[in-house]
């Protein structure tokens, strides 16, 4: 059974980058038709989509965070990567990975098949704060 | 920032039927799959429903999701304690090159 756990410093000073890794276990991250996601929750509040990467390098930001992020996968080691420039307090918040499902999104014939997109395993969720 | 809307709040007493709408546009709900997660309080979400209606197995049939036009609603039907949690819609949402939203979110609460 996949496992996902994320792992950085739990303290950013402003204006420098938060980085954080996503470590997966019990299975390889180049297997399978995935996206390796990241996902943050400010305390209290609701959750907001950061960005995903494949291993085949095709990836996709949330448009409001898109100029200050990146998103690597290293199979090697079987993780997968968020860094976030210029942080603000804003950007506190409890960070989690996931893997995600992705497929569809194209006719065959006189049949079309609907794209889909979800996370299926979660991690734990670390938790940044961004302060001086 | 959330482009799919949700009541922040809904609640019931044990065994009565609840429902949470979702509304979003054409661009995400109108045009993709709707999906809902599961959050219990201190914990990660996990995912309750895909593909508008589909239950990953382990999810109880009390869940189900639906979808019509540009909205989508979750019911959960013989409201348990342990359901109380918060719960969010999420969509692929065709605009800006592609980029995945959820919803606001709603707590239930059981009375």
């Amino acid at each position: 059974q996949v496992q996902l756990q994320e792992s950085g410093p739990g303290l950013v000073k402003p204006s420098q980058t938060l980085s954080l890794t996503c470590t997966v276990s019990g299975g390889s991250i180049s297997s399978g038709s995935y996206y390796w996601s990241w996902i943050r929750q400010p305390a209290g509040k609701g959750l907001e989509w950061i960005g995903r990467m494949s291993t085949s390098g095709s990836t996709n930001y949330n448009p409001s965070l898109k100029s200050r992020i990146t998103i690597s996968v290293d199979t090697s080691k079987n993780q997968f990567s968020l860094k976030l420039s210029s942080v603000t307090a804003a950007d506190t918040a409890v960070y989690y990975c996931a893997r995600a499902i992705e497929g569809g999104g194209y006719c065959s014939g006189s049949s079309c098949f609907y794209y889909y997109y979800y996370m299926d395993v979660w991690g734990k969720g670390t938790t940044v704060t961004v302060s001086s | 920032q959330s482009v799919l809307t949700q009541p922040p709040s809904a609640s019931g007493t044990p065994g009565q039927r609840v429902t949470i709408s979702c509304s979003g546009s054409s661009s995400n709900i109108g045009t993709n799959y709707v999906y809902w997660y599961q959050q219990l309080p201190g914990t990660a979400p996990k995912l309750l429903i895909y593909r508008n209606n589909q239950r990953p197995s382990g999810v109880p049939d009390r869940f189900s999701g639906s979808k019509s036009g540009t909205s989508a609603s979750l019911a959960i039907s013989g409201l348990r304690s342990e359901d109380e949690a918060d719960y969010y819609c999420a969509a692929w949402d065709d605009s800006l090159r592609g980029y995945y939203v959820f919803g606001t979110g709603t707590k239930v609460t059981v009375l």
